[in-house]
């Protein structure tokens, strides 16, 4: 596609169910990140995957937040058992290949809108 | 871990003047700096970047600054438009890792006409 592409763009979900956000990359990028964006802030890291490897997920805030990419390209990111402060934008990304070297942007889906109500 | 501040949070210029946003970075191992856009209810579009290698880069009416000894870099927005109205993130490549991203928390720029 022309961009990263995220569903769904808004979900609302009650306290307590679970919830899988999904990332189509750019066609051709390796790299895919997970990014965390609340209001007034600036993206905060989740994970990262080159290919199907999910190479660091230190930013994942517990264990009730997973993310895989089994074909090496979409990824879908899993929030079990969602809490109210679980709401915020999640972004993901992409980049032709992994690292910041001259010429290798990274792009960023438009988001998705969770609320946990 | 890496921290990225970034100042003013609020910035408000008249149309044609200069805009300079600011942010210090903690790891001295970061070595990737780029600078993102977000317009309401946009995603983070990529303006502009630089390298540890590099002092200064320039792309038309934006340049950026980068001084590694003080850890700070700067964005430069020259002949200002209201177009240029957003909010502003720049990031830090989070020490020996060559793909996470700190990010600032972002100012947001007004240009009025």
């Amino acid at each position: 596609g022309a961009g990263v592409s995220q569903s769904p763009r808004y979900k609302v979900t009650k306290r307590g169910q679970d919830v899988a956000l999904r990332c189509d990359p750019i066609s051709g990028h390796v790299s895919l990140y997970w990014y965390r964006q609340a209001l007034g802030q600036g993206p905060e890291f989740l994970t990262y995957f080159n290919y199907e490897a999910q190479q660091d997920k230190s930013g994942l805030p517990n264990d009730r937040f997973s993310a895989e990419r089994p074909e090496g390209s979409i990824s879908t990111l899993t929030i079990q058992r969602t809490e109210q402060r679980d709401s915020a934008m999640y972004r993901c990304a992409s980049s032709f290949a992994g690292g910041t070297y001259s010429g290798n942007t990274i792009y960023f889906g438009e988001g998705s809108w969770l609320t946990v109500v | 871990g890496e921290n990225v501040e970034q100042h003013p949070s609020t910035l408000s210029v008249q149309e044609g003047d200069s805009a300079v946003i600011k942010c210090t970075y903690s790891d001295s191992a970061s070595n990737y700096f780029p600078w993102y856009k977000q317009e309401l209810g946009k995603r983070p579009q990529l303006i502009i970047d630089i390298r540890s290698n590099v002092g200064e880069k320039k792309d038309q009416r934006i340049a950026v600054t980068l001084n590694k000894t003080a850890k700070h870099f700067s964005l430069h927005i020259t002949e200002t438009q209201p177009e240029d109205s957003a909010v502003y993130f720049c990031a830090a490549s989070s020490g020996g890792s060559n793909y996470k991203l700190t990010f600032g928390k972002g100012t947001l720029l007004t240009v009025n006409p």
